[in-house]
């Protein structure tokens, strides 16, 4: 089945600096996906939209050049944590949405990245 | 889903029962729906879908009810085991979008 893929799955760092999460579908093309920040006990919030060739829309309250996102290729996208602060820890998760043959996309989610900023 | 706070509602349930667990949704334009179990540490891991035009389908030991009319989605887990111990998400779609809201989750605790 579909498999996406997220690296690394977890990083510990000095606060102010800059860290980059990969997101890659594995078996198929993603022309869209989703990152997510989840707070321990919550659910899952949109953070971005990522696509492929074009710059990535931004939820109501998310950072743009706090969270830089690039779709360079159909397979992969990236998170940039840029200059990284204690309050910015936290699980961070793409999704990437293959099509079925019904038009319905079943988000297929990475593993996740757990972020802990010193 | 409505994320609706900071609490997780926890479900216990003894191993070898059914579970139950429930969503409420907002957007009566949402077309689609998804289960999605999270273990710790992981992503979300798909378990069932439905789709608007049906109000019941069934999976293997699991099954999906979905109520329009109260805007309410629940998940049944047949004969429950310990390793069905972990967070459920409810997820809706609305628009035909590629977009999901997230429910706030329940965690379910198999005991032996």
């Amino acid at each position: 089945g579909a498999v996406v893929s997220q690296h690394p799955s977890w990083v510990i760092c000095k606060s102010g600096t800059s860290v980059k999460i990969e997101c890659r579908s594995l078996d198929f093309q993603a022309t869209t996906m989703f990152w997510y920040r989840q707070f321990p006990k919550q659910s899952l919030m949109l953070m971005a939209t990522s696509n492929e060739g074009s710059k990535a829309t931004y939820e109501q309250g998310v950072e743009k050049d706090k969270f830089l996102i690039n779709h360079a290729s159909l397979t992969l996208s990236t998170l940039t944590v840029t200059s990284a602060h204690p309050e910015d820890s936290s699980f961070y998760i793409c999704s990437a949405p293959p099509r079925d043959r019904g038009g319905n996309q079943p988000q297929h989610f990475g593993d996740g990245t757990r972020l802990s900023i010193l | 889903g409505e994320s609706v706070g900071l609490h997780l509602p926890t479900l216990s349930v003894q191993e070898g029962d059914n579970s139950i667990i429930n969503c409420a949704y907002s957007n009566s334009a949402s077309d689609y729906f998804i289960w999605y179990k999270q273990e710790s540490g992981k992503g979300p891991q798909f378990i069932i879908d439905i789709r608007s035009n049906m109000d019941k389908r069934q999976g293997q030991r699991v099954t999906v009810l979905l109520n329009k009319t109260v805007k309410h989605l629940s998940l049944q887990i047949a004969a429950t085991q310990p390793g069905d111990s972990a967070v459920y998400f409810c997820a809706d779609r609305y628009n035909y979008g590629q977009n999901f809201v997230f429910g706030p989750g329940t965690r379910l605790s198999v005991l032996p």
